[in-house]
């Protein structure tokens, strides 16, 4: 079975400052991998995803994330964060197997200091 | 109306209570879901439809009952609920019943059990 691992529970960067939020995730062949985020009081919304193809995935609201299998990671990353980023995050691995079920970590806090 | 809404936003009830969380997407979609999101816990998966028929259900206690008249429409039942499942329950829907397509998610209903 998949797993997912966000290492950091809480994250504080100051506005303008670059951010990574880690993710790791266990499974035996090529996973299926998520961000989401959620804002207080909404449900999630999907950033980017992998499934295939080129390692470094475009999401919106300027996020990035690489696949590296060698370090069984997939971590978030933006290079100027904005007050509004602040937010909870989710990583999330689906088998590839057609059956809706994604696998989500603990999810990691972002507050932004102005 | 556009997206994934979910009715009501909150609910207070007993234990002794019968209520009913609903959910609706205007996407057209075919697949829909139930998440339990709890404090400290990753987010669970509950049931997943597609195409109306149930498809999954996550070892969820029957005290849970979920009901999908239709692809547009998805309710979850609640009847004897304890005080542990006070929790955000999260609708979402999908295009289809793949792993590449995108969960779109309603705002959730906080429910909290008395």
């Amino acid at each position: 079975a998949q797993s997912v691992t966000q290492p950091d529970i809480h994250i504080t960067v100051s506005e303008g400052a670059s951010l990574e939020l880690r993710c790791n995730y266990s499974y035996g062949a090529t996973p299926y991998l998520f961000w989401y985020v959620q804002s207080p009081g909404q449900g999630l919304q999907l950033l980017l995803k992998y499934f295939s193809g080129d390692t470094l995935v475009q999401g919106i609201k300027g996020f990035e994330a690489e696949f590296k299998r060698s370090q069984s990671s997939f971590n978030l990353r933006k290079p100027s964060v904005h007050w509004s980023d602040a937010a909870e995050y989710f990583c999330a691995v689906a088998a590839g197997t057609n059956a809706g079920k994604s696998t989500f970590g603990d999810g990691t806090t972002l507050t932004v200091k102005p | 109306e556009t997206g994934v809404t979910q009715t009501p936003r909150h609910l207070v009830m007993g234990m002794t209570n019968k209520k009913s969380l609903k959910c609706e997407q205007h996407l057209g979609h075919n697949a829909m879901y139930w998440y339990k999101q709890s404090a400290k816990k990753p987010l669970e998966l509950m049931f997943v439809y597609s195409l109306e028929e149930r498809v999954e259900n996550n070892s969820v206690p029957s005290r849970f009952s979920p009901e999908c008249p239709n692809s547009s429409h998805l309710f979850l039942h609640l009847h004897t609920l304890q005080p542990e499942d006070s929790a955000l329950y999260l609708c979402a829907s999908s295009q289809e019943l793949r792993d590449t397509d995108t969960q779109y998610f309603g705002p959730g209903t906080r429910l909290t059990v008395l």
